[in-house]
């Protein structure tokens, strides 16, 4: 099984800085295999990139992503009030050869306003 | 436009069984596999199961194998997740989603409570 985990568990920063969120494979995995999501609270999952860099539709280009193998990062360029939720990466392993599971989360990054 | 809208969520004792539905529209179940996916209050999300476009794969999480079965029916477009000898810790807010690189469509969500 595919682990992925995610840092820092909590970001406090203030509109208009930039935010930096790590996930980290327990092995190598595919660049478009992985995933980044947003939750606001009482929300479900916004997809936000898909193939480890690509920008889903409508996603503001502050937004970006980046990495290979088993460090992968998300970069929020300037805050803004909006940005600040949690965020999830994901493993998407639903394409042969399908990964068992085929699909696995990050425990998320809150980001916090400070 | 694609749409997933769940259903048949509650409250129910441990030990106990329910179904979730969920209806897709904007697209055809029969094209594209569906996901469960589960958040506990607080909590990260958790995947749960999968079926795929045809129906002839299944996937399930460790923590419901054996318990919960997914199936479809194609002339509803629609998804449904049997859960059987519930516990506590299955309480969550149950997500359907479509399967496709990723997961851009989910529904809204429907709240399992399993509580004595």
């Amino acid at each position: 099984e595919i682990v992925l985990t995610q840092s820092p568990g909590t970001l406090s920063l203030s509109p208009g800085e930039r935010a930096s969120l790590s996930c980290r494979a327990s092995q190598s995995i595919a660049r478009h295999n992985l995933v980044w999501y947003q939750q606001r609270p009482g929300q479900s999952p916004r997809l936000l990139i898909y193939g480890a860099s690509t920008r889903a539709t409508g996603v503001p280009d502050r937004f970006s992503g980046s990495g290979s193998g088993t460090d992968f990062t998300l970069i929020i360029s300037r805050l803004e009030p909006e940005d600040f939720a949690v965020y999830f990466c994901q493993h998407h392993g639903t394409s042969p050869p399908i990964t068992s599971p085929p699909i696995t989360f990050g425990q998320g990054t809150r980001l916090d306003i400070k | 436009q694609v749409q997933l809208v769940e259903s048949g969520g509650g409250v129910v004792q441990p030990g106990r069984s329910l179904r979730l539905s969920c209806v897709a529209s904007g697209f055809s179940i029969t094209t594209y596999g569906v996901h469960w996916v589960r958040q506990a209050p607080g909590k990260g999300l958790e995947w749960v199961a999968m079926i795929y476009f045809d129906g002839s794969s299944k996937f399930y999480a460790d923590s419901v194998k054996g318990r919960f079965t997914v199936s479809k029916d194609d002339s509803k477009n629609t998804v449904y997740l049997q859960m059987n000898s519930l516990r506590v810790e299955d309480t969550a807010m149950y997500y359907c989603a479509k399967d496709e690189d990723s997961l851009e469509y989910w529904g809204q969500g429907t709240q399992v409570t399993v509580s004595s």
